[in-house]
């Protein structure tokens, strides 16, 4: 059964700084990796999607890195702004699933302080 | 294109009654995903639609279940509520393939009382 596990479950950074969030999962049979940014009570917003013949996806100041045979993905965000306080969740979609299902971690809550 | 939709986006409704929630995926996406997210339990996934099959399902009692439209529409049904069925439930699209990207939509929040 596929687990996947995010770390840390929450972060506090001065604005400016780089940093960089965790997620492993234990199976590495994977289609993909999606990461994605939750609002308080809102929805989630896709971030990046790597595919599992990909390393690395980058979008402005994000970059998402994945090493499918060790079960890691990294997310770096670059000079920090508060405005990218949320949750961020990490998804896998398994090979061993037919469809779209995803497994997420439990997510990392960052707050970007001005 | 429209994002997805879903409504209502509150619900208040007391144990023992049931309710239907409705999700509209981007126009030309053929897969519907339902997930549940509570504070204990994160996003767990409920059941998957792709042209009006069930593709996929979660571990979830039979009280939840759900149907897509030929237009790709979906709704959920809960019946017999319980306090633990209050959630955020949020619906997802996404095109065809396996490898396509997946949009949330905003969610319907339940309180079930």
């Amino acid at each position: 059964k596929q687990e996947v596990t995010q770390i840390p479950a929450a972060l506090s950074v001065p604005e400016g700084e780089n940093l960089v969030l965790n997620c492993s999962f234990t199976d590495s049979a994977i289609y993909n990796l999606q990461w994605f940014r939750q609002d308080p009570g809102k929805g989630l917003t896709s971030l990046l999607l790597i595919q599992s013949s990909q390393r690395e996806q980058t979008s402005g100041r994000l970059n998402a890195s994945l090493d499918k045979s060790s079960g890691r993905s990294t997310l770096y965000i670059a000079a920090s702004q508060p405005g990218d306080s949320a949750t961020y969740l990490c998804a896998v979609r398994a090979e061993e699933t037919s469809g779209s299902r995803l497994t997420f971690g439990e997510g990392t809550q960052l707050t970007v302080n001005p | 294109k429209a994002g997805v939709t879903q409504t209502p986006r509150y619900l208040i409704k007391t144990r023992g009654q049931q309710v239907t929630l409705s999700c509209s995926p981007i126009s030309g996406h053929r897969s519907v995903s339902w997930y549940q997210q509570t504070p204990g339990q994160g996003l767990q996934f409920l059941f998957e639609y792709f042209s009006e099959t069930q593709r996929n399902k979660g571990n979830f009692p039979g009280r939840f279940s759900g149907r897509q439209f030929s237009n790709s529409r979906s709704e959920m049904n809960v019946s017999t509520l319980e306090l633990g069925d209050s959630a955020l439930y949020l619906c997802a699209s996404s095109p065809t393939h396996s490898t396509d990207t997946q949009y949330f939509g905003p969610g319907t929040r339940l309180t079930v009382l």
